[in-house]
């Protein structure tokens, strides 16, 4: 009954190395996001998609790829992985015209 | 950009003791939230004030925002260890309903 999930927890992979983040929400939601959260905990949007179209897309390089198939489902793709990209990465979904976000649980990156 | 900035960044206090965590923030809002995030996990939303609105209950929590000072502040009373988590405020400022986060207060409630 899991109302935001991601998969994988945990990432472990090399530079250079090009890897997918699968994030699923049962809750009906049509708006979807994808943050950054660094070693500081400070946690920055990267993409947001409504009903699987792009609507936020903050500077985020173009080796960073959001895919949403449905509704219900936005993965997120990077390409030639970086150790700057470690970090944990986090799903959200709202209602559209609702603020409040639900967060998956996040997936630890890490690059070595 | 980070829109909030929060104080303290870190706080620890006795269970039963109240714990107040402050945000300010730089630009005109829609509202604000207040999430918490326990280690290791995801943000979970605990509260939304409208800027319209300047205080706000829930359970043991008490928001209150101030428009003009741009600031608001999270009140926690009788704490319980298990409130130990970070505390995050979260304006909402456009119409993309882009939520930007501020950098968070780590509360820790000793037992």
């Amino acid at each position: 009954d899991t109302a935001v999930s991601q998969t994988p927890k945990y990432l472990v992979t090399q530079m250079g190395n090009d890897k997918s983040i699968k994030c699923e929400q049962n809750l009906g939601h049509d708006t979807m996001y994808w943050y950054k959260q660094d070693s500081k905990k400070f946690l920055k949007i990267m993409f947001s998609y409504n009903n699987k179209e792009l609507i936020i897309n903050e500077t985020v390089p173009n080796r960073f790829s959001p895919k949403s198939p449905d509704k219900a489902h936005l993965n997120l793709h990077i390409n030639s992985l970086e150790l700057g990209d470690s970090a944990v990465y986090f799903c959200a979904s709202s209602l559209r015209g609702e603020s409040e976000q639900y967060f998956g649980p996040g997936t630890r990156l890490t690059v070595t | 950009s980070q829109q909030g900035e929060e104080d303290p960044q870190a706080l620890s206090i006795q269970e039963g003791e109240n714990a107040t965590m402050n945000c300010s923030y730089k630009t005109s809002i829609n509202n604000l939230q207040w999430y918490r995030q326990n280690s290791g996990r995801g943000l979970v939303h605990l509260i939304l004030i409208r800027s319209n609105e300047r205080e706000k209950h829930s359970g043991r929590l008490r928001v209150t925002l101030d428009t003009s000072k741009k600031s608001s502040s999270l009140l926690i009373t009788a704490s319980r260890a298990a409130d130990t988590a970070s505390y995050f405020c979260a304006t909402d400022s456009g119409s993309a309903r882009q939520l930007t986060f501020g950098s968070g207060t780590q509360l820790t409630v000793l037992p």
